[in-house]
């Protein structure tokens, strides 16, 4: 069954801080894996997008890894603002219908709070 | 360019009345998907259409529940006969196929 795994499930952190957060995914075939950012009462933005091949992108503060033969990622938080606070959604594609987006698995996201 | 547009933002219904969900993908997309989101749950995949086709509507309940996405306006989430646990967020997103998805800021749907 394709899953995906998010770890912890909250945390609070001091801005300023750094902190990663964890992906686990058993999907399969494997196309891409994105982590969006959601704010509270906010639709999902994206973070990054990773295909097999990639093993690190950074936009920003934000960096995420992916190691596709363990089957994990993280996103990795630099240098905390108090609007990190969001929930981090980390999703997997399954694979691609003629090139769409279909077969996203969701996880159930990672709920961040920077406190100051 | 505007984002992907979603109305009504909130959305109140008594049970057994109708819920229409809109939403507009971004300009030039062609490719619209429906996600279901409970509290504290993650994003639950629903529908995804083409112009005037459901490619994909294996998310979504076999009652109840329906899709469109005609040539000309929005796509539209209908929901029929409401019960409390259709109370959710609905969130649209877009693509222009392979490139990346875009969301819309949700519907959220109260049913009492």
């Amino acid at each position: 069954k394709n899953q995906v795994e998010q770890s912890p499930q909250s945390l609070i952190i001091l801005e300023g801080k750094n902190c990663t957060l964890q992906c686990n995914y058993t999907v399969s075939p494997f196309s891409n894996l994105r982590w969006y950012k959601q704010d509270t009462g906010r639709g999902p933005v994206s973070l990054t997008i990773m295909t097999f091949s990639e093993n690190t992108k950074s936009n920003g503060r934000y960096t995420a890894t992916l190691d596709a033969d363990t089957k994990q990622s993280s996103l990795h938080i630099t240098a905390s603002q108090l609007s990190d606070s969001a929930s981090y959604i980390c999703v997997v594609s399954a694979h691609t219908y003629g090139g769409s987006q279909g077969n996203l698995i969701f996880g159930k996201g990672t709920k961040l709070s920077v406190k100051p | 360019n505007a984002g992907v547009m979603q109305n009504p933002r909130h959305l109140v219904r008594r049970r057994g009345q109708e819920a229409r969900l809109r939403c507009s993908p971004m300009k030039g997309h062609s490719h619209v998907y429906w996600y279901r989101q409970l509290p504290e749950e993650g994003l639950k995949f629903m529908v995804y259409l083409q112009k005037e086709n459901i490619i994909d509507e294996s998310g979504m309940p076999k009652e109840r529940f329906s899709a469109e996405f005609p040539k000309e306006g929005p796509s539209i989430l209908r929901i029929q006969q409401v019960v409390r646990g259709d109370s959710a967020a609905y969130f649209c997103a877009s693509s222009d196929g392979p490139g990346e998805l875009f969301f819309g800021e949700g519907s959220r749907l109260t049913v009492l």
